[in-house]
């Protein structure tokens, strides 16, 4: 039973424009959750994270939107790089439990 | 940030046979983690390995199967026992450092492994 999905497997944009990632979670126990980013070869890599009580969080260039009654968040990249095109995992837990559950990851190719 | 290496990075081998990964971190660290990513498809939990205590493990792994150590804080080791071609995966390895804020959760550079 897959507790978050991440409904668009492929994003392609163009360079300098915003890139839009989405996810959803089922688990109403989930309150933490992670944006990891991975390359071929490479495990995943720490973006940003929110925890439930917030609905924004930015760093930099990605910025995580959380909608809890929605069950419902999204990562922004802006501006979009050639370095960001890799495949981008939603992930999250729960308070007490450091344990992940992953979306299935979207590929984020960056057109120059 | 933990700095963690895996052994071997990859490895093909012969069905019915077993591997052993290794997974070494640089600073002690509160948890460790095995995650599988098979082909085309997202990381799935197979268990929490625990310091000095036998391995939690996630519905559908076993022991059997995946037998797991983790003798101190820093290391631990993932068995794959009695390979098919079905364990082809990518291991990673993923830990929560003794410092940090809830965020930090790093994973490994995963061991690709082709059973054939």
């Amino acid at each position: 039973d897959q507790q978050v999905k991440q409904n668009s497997p492929s994003l392609s944009v163009q360079e300098g424009r915003i890139s839009i990632l989405n996810c959803d979670y089922t688990n109403s126990m989930f309150d933490y959750f992670l944006w990891y980013k991975k390359y071929p070869a490479e495990g995943p890599t720490f973006l940003i994270s929110i925890s439930s009580i917030k609905d924004k969080n930015e760093d930099g260039r990605f910025t995580v939107f959380l909608n809890k009654s929605a069950k419902h968040l999204s990562l922004h990249i802006v501006p979009s790089q050639p370095g960001d095109s890799a495949v981008y995992f939603c992930a999250a837990r729960r308070s007490n439990d450091y344990k992940l559950s992953f979306g299935a990851g979207t590929t984020v190719t960056v057109r120059a | 940030s933990a700095v963690i290496s895996q052994k071997p990075s990859r490895d093909i081998c012969q069905r019915g046979t077993s591997l052993t990964i290794q997974c070494q971190v640089d600073s002690q660290v509160t948890m460790m983690f095995w995650y599988r990513q098979q082909p085309g498809q997202s990381l799935t939990l197979i268990a929490t390995a625990n310091q000095g205590s036998e391995a939690t493990y996630e519905s559908g792994f076993v022991i059997d199967k995946f037998p797991i150590s983790r003798p101190n804080l820093t290391f631990s080791t993932l068995t794959v026992s009695n390979m098919s071609p079905e364990d082809s995966s990518i291991y990673l390895c993923s830990v929560v450092p003794r410092t940090g804020g809830r965020n930090e959760q790093f994973f490994g550079p995963g061991t690709r492994l082709t059973v054939l």
